[in-house]
């Protein structure tokens, strides 16, 4: 069965401290892995796109990581910010546009 | 350029009544999800338009959910008659399916998202 995990669930970091959060999926076949940044009562927005050759993208203070042999990705915060505070939503996709969601990472970043 | 489109933003009704949802996907966009999500978890599909063709209905409570696409652009979700379990956000996402499947492409672009709540 396709499977994404993500951990830790929620997170909660000082302003200014760096986070890493954590993917494991279950999915065959692998096209690409994505994470998604969701503030609360908006819609999910893209952060990073890694695919199968890649190990390491960043997209400003945003670094993500996907060890194709051990099925993990991670994405780590740099220098967290206020406006970092969200759900962080790791997506995988099957073959042509199936997309497995994880249940997201809930991060607050306290001043 | 204008993003996906939803409304309503929030809807309050009460059980056994209808609701509907309107989406207006990203120009262009040939591929268009409804998504259920309930609070703390990701979105799960709930059907999937390529056109104005559903290619993936399976997750859809089809006795109680109904959705459309006529012409292949705007869309509606309706559900009816609605019930306590179905409180969450429904959001839209679209994205453009080309004839060249490449690893990086096929991103959703999702919208607010409509939460509607069922007394």
């Amino acid at each position: 069965k396709n499977q994404v995990e993500q951990s830790p669930q929620s997170l909660i970091i000082l302003e200014g401290k760096n986070c890493t959060l954590q993917c494991n999926y279950t999915v065959s076949p692998f096209s690409n892995l994505r994470w998604y940044k969701q503030d609360t009562g908006r819609g999910p927005v893209s952060l990073t796109i890694m695919t199968f050759s890649e190990n390491t993208k960043s997209n400003g203070r945003y670094t993500a990581t996907l060890d194709a042999d051990t099925k993990q990705s991670s994405l780590h915060i740099t220098a967290s910010q206020l406006s970092d505070s969200a759900s962080y939503i790791c997506v995988v996709t099957s073959g042509t546009y199936k997309y497995i969601f994880g249940t997201g990472t809930r991060l607050k970043v306290l001043a | 350029e204008a993003g996906v489109v939803q409304s309503p933003r929030y809807k309050i009704i009460e059980k056994k009544q209808p609701v509907a949802f309107w989406c207006n996907p990203i120009s262009g966009h040939n591929t268009l999800y409804w998504y259920l999500q309930n609070l703390g978890q990701g979105p799960e599909l709930l059907i999937r338009y390529e056109n104005e063709e559903a290619v993936d209905d399976s997750q859809l409570p089809k006795d109680r959910f109904s959705a459309e696409r006529l012409k292949g652009v705007d869309s509606t979700l309706k559900i009816q008659p609605a019930e306590l379990g179905d409180s969450a956000v429904y959001l839209c996402a679209s994205s453009l399916k080309t004839g060249y499947w490449q690893e990086n492409t096929g991103e959703l672009f999702f919208g607010e998202g409509s939460r509607l709540t069922v007394l």
